[in-house]
């Protein structure tokens, strides 16, 4: 079965710090990653995608992605509060068009 | 692009009654799914459709779950009867069909409560 965990969190941290967010995944063939943001009673929303090792930067968000140790994760800098919100990771695997999300990270950004 | 349309925003039905949920994927986008969301559970696949034809409908509960696709621009999720445990947040998302690298679209979901 596959899997994908996150800390539940919270995950706080003051404004302006850099907010650091993790995911594991368990298949070895797991190719697209993406990071959603879901505000509290609104959707996901996509923040970034992410295919290959290293890094993907746009604007504040750094998504990393390490397929060796099956993590992937999410940097985002000079942390507003309304970066606040749940952060979901997705992944899909080869051989299934269907992702599978993690059950996502509280972050609280404090002024 | 006006994105994915689910209605209604709110539904609130009793016991026993029967819940229809409308959803509307992007233009283009033939892959459509159907998703629960609840505290406990987080979220929940139910239903998995491609160029309209369901191809994984294991998250669906049981039998009182039903979905349809129709043609490419509309899809109905169906619950009859329904029970207080069905109340989540339902969303639609759609994708674009065969690219693995793309990520799927929410639209704003269904709240429904059974009292």
């Amino acid at each position: 079965q596959k899997e994908v965990e996150q800390n539940s969190g919270p995950l706080s941290v003051p404004e302006g710090a850099i907010a650091s967010l993790n995911c594991t995944y368990s298949d070895r063939v797991s190719q697209s990653f993406f990071w959603y943001r879901q505000y509290s009673g609104k959707s996901p929303e996509l923040i970034m995608s992410i295919y290959s090792n290293g890094d993907k930067e746009d604007g504040r968000f750094t998504a990393q992605l390490n397929k060796a140790s099956q993590y992937v994760s999410l940097l985002i800098r000079d942390s507003q509060p309304s970066d606040s919100a749940t952060y979901l990771c997705a992944v899909r695997s080869g051989g299934s068009y269907i992702p599978t999300f993690g059950r996502g990270t509280s972050l609280i950004v404090h002024p | 692009d006006a994105g994915v349309i689910q209605s209604p925003r709110h539904e609130v039905t009793e016991m026993g009654q029967e819940v229809t949920l409308r959803c509307k994927p992007i233009s283009g986008h033939n892959s459509l799914f159907w998703y629960r969301q609840t505290m406990m559970r987080g979220l929940e696949l139910l239903i998995y459709f491609n160029n309209n034809v369901p191809i994984d409908d294991s998250g669906m509960p049981e039998d009182r779950f039903s979905a349809k696709m129709p043609n490419a621009s509309f899809s109905t999720l169906k619950i009859q009867p329904s029970e207080p445990r069905d109340s989540a947040v339902y969303f639609c998302a759609s994708s674009l069909p065969g690219d693995y690298n793309s990520p799927l679209h929410f639209g704003n979901g269904t709240r429904l409560t059974v009292t």
